[in-house]
């Protein structure tokens, strides 16, 4: 079947501009997880989801961060006023109530100017 | 911090076995022990999985050590496909949250 899917896969922001970024997960998937990847390092985890809930935030980095999943399935990143700092690729995650293996979309790469 | 520690690179013959290492001396008896794959410019690829008991799938085998301080990943016939950072995650079971990833190991699969 489908896996995740994320759009775009590359965004170019100038400073100070507002990005959102978007997830589909695996349809039925009830978790769903952004992940930050800076260059040369492994993913860090932002935020999570159970169905529409955002369980836990505690990754996000500033309050310029922000993600939503009003409906339960897609979700959407957003971040406002971008840094050049906050370039990286931005990852997506989900997985089934029943198996707790994760599975990720390709990434959107984001490069601020 | 990630609980495990890996060598941050290794390179393998193609067509040999490549053993990839993975200490987590600290695990609980709870937590899995998961292995990802990220092939350049691509998402986390999830690879396999295991307890104690040893696993294989169509893609690898993973050897965990009988105090469950270690495990090794076994990919038995490497390709040049299967160059990429592998990542060790341990993890607890039943748990809907977030993986936490070190820096991986570097796997290069020459010719």
């Amino acid at each position: 079947g489908a896996g995740v899917s994320q759009s775009p896969r590359y965004k170019v922001a100038k400073r100070g501009q507002d990005v959102a970024l978007r997830c589909d997960p695996i349809s039925g998937h009830v978790s769903l997880f952004w992940y930050q990847q800076a260059l040369g390092q492994g993913p860090e985890f932002l935020t999570y989801f159970q169905n529409e809930a955002q369980l836990d935030k505690s990754g996000l980095p500033s309050d310029r961060f922000f993600a939503e999943r009003p409906e339960g399935s897609v979700s959407t990143l957003k971040i406002q006023r971008t840094q050049q700092e906050d370039s990286a690729v931005y990852l997506c995650a989900s997985s089934s109530r029943r198996q707790e293996t994760q599975y990720f979309g390709p990434g959107t790469r984001l490069l601020v100017l | 911090d990630a609980k495990t520690t890996q060598p941050p690179s290794m390179d393998c013959a193609e067509g040999r076995a490549a053993n990839l290492p993975c200490n987590h001396s600290t695990i609980s008896g709870n937590e899995y022990v998961y292995w990802y794959r990220q092939i350049h410019s691509q998402g986390p690829q999830y690879i396999i999985h295991g307890l104690k008991n040893n696993e294989t799938n169509e893609m690898a085998s993973l050897i965990i050590t009988e105090d469950r301080k270690s495990s090794t990943l076994i990919l038995p016939h490497a390709t040049l496909r299967d160059t990429a950072v592998y990542y060790c995650i341990v993890r607890a079971g039943g748990s809907q949250g977030n993986l936490i990833f070190g820096k991986g190991t570097k796997l290069s699969v020459k010719p």
